[in-house]
């Protein structure tokens, strides 16, 4: 089964300060999703990522997955306190509807 | 626009208990997924329906029944709840799957519920 590697499992920032979340894969990633979590709250879709090489960005947010397709980084540029929360890589398997999750990184963020 | 929706938000059982979760969604997807979200453990799948009048096992179903009551609504029952059960259970759902390695599985999910087991 395809295993899903977070790192770092937390992270602490000052308010406009940029950071990096990496989300490792055993297996080659055929979809990468990226979602958020705040507190209390389901999980929110941010991006989706299918082709090596592939990068996206919604506002202050971009996501990258790998050449060779085992690996995505989150990146937050300049980041604000409404940035705060647990994000989570998902991915597709070769076929399937199912995902896999990694277990999360917890960000906070200090004004 | 409603997308998931789960009740109860919260719940204290005693052990032995039984109780069902509710979810239902609007936005006419095929596919319906519970989870169970635990410190450390992350994400895990419970149990999940690909369409209407099928259901499948996921990661972690033991103690656990599930009911695709039609399109719409996919329900979790906990029959003889346990202290281990205690959690947060998300039910999420996505929409016409295509398959292949280009397929999207955009899933979509409800606030939770957050389920004590005393």
């Amino acid at each position: 089964s395809q295993e899903l590697e977070q790192s770092p499992q937390s992270l602490i920032v000052q308010e406009g300060k940029n950071l990096t979340i990496n989300c490792t894969s055993s297996k080659t990633l055929y979809g990468l999703y990226w979602y958020k979590q705040k507190y209390g709250e389901g999980l929110i879709f941010l991006m989706m990522l299918q082709k090596g090489g592939e990068e996206k960005s919604h506002e202050k947010i971009t996501a990258k997955l790998d050449e060779k397709k085992q690996q995505s980084s989150l990146h937050i540029t300049a980041s604000q306190p409404s940035h705060a929360g647990i994000y989570l890589c998902g991915a597709d398997g070769a076929s399937g509807s199912r995902l896999t999750f990694g277990e999360g990184t917890q960000l906070t963020v200090n004004p | 626009n409603a997308g998931v929706t789960q009740t109860p938000k919260f719940q204290v059982l005693k052990t032995g208990q039984s109780m069902t979760l509710q979810c239902a969604q609007d936005m006419n997807h095929n596919s319906m997924y519970w989870y169970r979200q635990d410190p450390g453990m992350g994400l895990r799948l419970i149990y999940y329906s690909a369409s209407e009048g099928t259901t499948d096992k996921g990661e972690v179903p033991n103690g656990y029944n599930v009911s695709r009551l039609n399109k719409r609504e996919f329900s979790l029952r906990l029959e003889s709840a346990a202290p281990s059960q205690t959690s947060v259970y998300f039910c999420a759902s996505s929409g016409p799957k295509v398959r292949g390695p280009l397929a999207k599985n955009i899933q979509y999910f409800g606030a939770g519920t957050r389920l004590s087991v005393l």
